[in-house]
C-alpha cells in the first residue's frame, strides 16, 4: 500500500518570502500522480498543483512550484512571494494510475506572518 | 460552474443516533467520493462511486456506514448507529472522466457526544 509522509506539522513564513513544504511517499509503482491540496479554515480542499510521475519537468502554477525527485520519492512544494491568503493546511496526496483513490499525508499547517 | 455542494455544514448528535449527509457533485461528473477527515489527519477515502455503481468501498465500516448514489447524481452517506470515534469532517468530492482531478465540497463537520 502506498503511504505519504509530511514530516513538518507546522511551518511559518514571512509575507513576501519563500517557503518549502516537504513530502515523501512510498510506492512500488512506476507511474502515478502527485498532488498538493490547500485546506483553509473553511475546510474546502483546493487543488494547488498536480504532477504526473512520467514527466520529468517540475510542475509550476504561478507562485507555486514543485521539486519532484522520483528516485528519492520526494515531492516538495515551494511557495514564492508568500501572501497572507496562503495561510492554510497543506496536504500532499498520491494517486495510482490504476485507481482514483487519493492517499493523503498528515498535513502541514502554514502560517504567514505579516 | 457550481462546485460540489454538501449539507448540512454542521451536525451534532449523541452516540447511537443516526445521521445522514447529502452531496451534490459538479454537473456532469461521473465519479463521486466520500472521505472521512479526523481532526489532525488527512482525509481517508470511505467509498467511491462511478455513476451509480460502487467502485471502492474497502475502507467503509459497513456495519454502521452506508452510502448510495441513486440515478448517478446526488449521494447520501449514512451512519447508524454513530460512535464517538465517528466525529470528523465528511468530505464529498467529484471528478470527470477527462481530467480525473477531484474537486471537493465544503464538508460536513460531525460531532458525536
Amino acid at each position: 500500500a502506498q503511504t505519504v509522509t509530511q514530516s513538518q506539522p507546522e511551518m511559518s513564513v514571512q509575507e513576501a518570502e519563500t517557503v518549502t513544504l516537504s513530502c515523501t511517499y512510498d510506492t512500488s509503482e512506476s507511474d502515478y500522480y502527485l498532488f498538493w491540496y490547500k485546506q483553509p479554515p473553511s475546510r474546502q480542499m483546493i487543488l494547488v498543483i498536480r504532477q504526473e510521475a512520467y514527466k520529468q519537468q517540475n510542475a509550476t502554477e504561478n507562485r507555486f512550484s514543485v521539486n519532484f525527485q522520483k528516485a528519492a520519492k520526494s515531492f516538495s512544494l515551494k511557495i514564492s512571494d508568500s501572501q497572507l491568503g496562503d495561510a492554510a493546511m497543506y496536504f500532499c496526496a498520491y494517486r495510482s494510475t490504476s485507481g482514483s483513490r487519493l492517499t493523503f499525508g498528515e498535513g502541514t499547517q502554514l502560517t504567514v506572518n505579516p | 460552474e457550481a462546485g460540489v455542494a454538501q449539507s448540512p455544514r454542521y451536525k451534532i448528535i449523541e452516540k447511537r443516533q443516526s445521521v445522514a449527509f447529502w452531496c451534490n457533485p459538479i454537473s456532469g461528473h461521473a465519479t463521486l467520493y466520500w472521505y472521512q477527515q479526523i481532526l489532525g489527519q488527512g482525509p481517508k477515502l470511505l467509498i467511491q462511486f462511478q455513476n451509480n455503481g460502487v467502485v471502492d468501498d474497502s475502507q467503509l465500516p459497513k456495519d454502521r456506514f452506508s452510502a448510495e448514489r441513486l440515478k448517478g447524481v446526488d449521494s447520501t452517506l449514512k451512519i447508524q448507529p454513530a460512535k464517538l470515534e465517528d466525529s470528523a469532517v465528511y468530505l464529498c468530492a467529484s471528478s470527470d472522466q477527462h481530467t480525473d482531478t477531484q474537486y471537493f465540497g465544503p464538508g460536513t463537520r460531525l460531532t458525536v457526544l
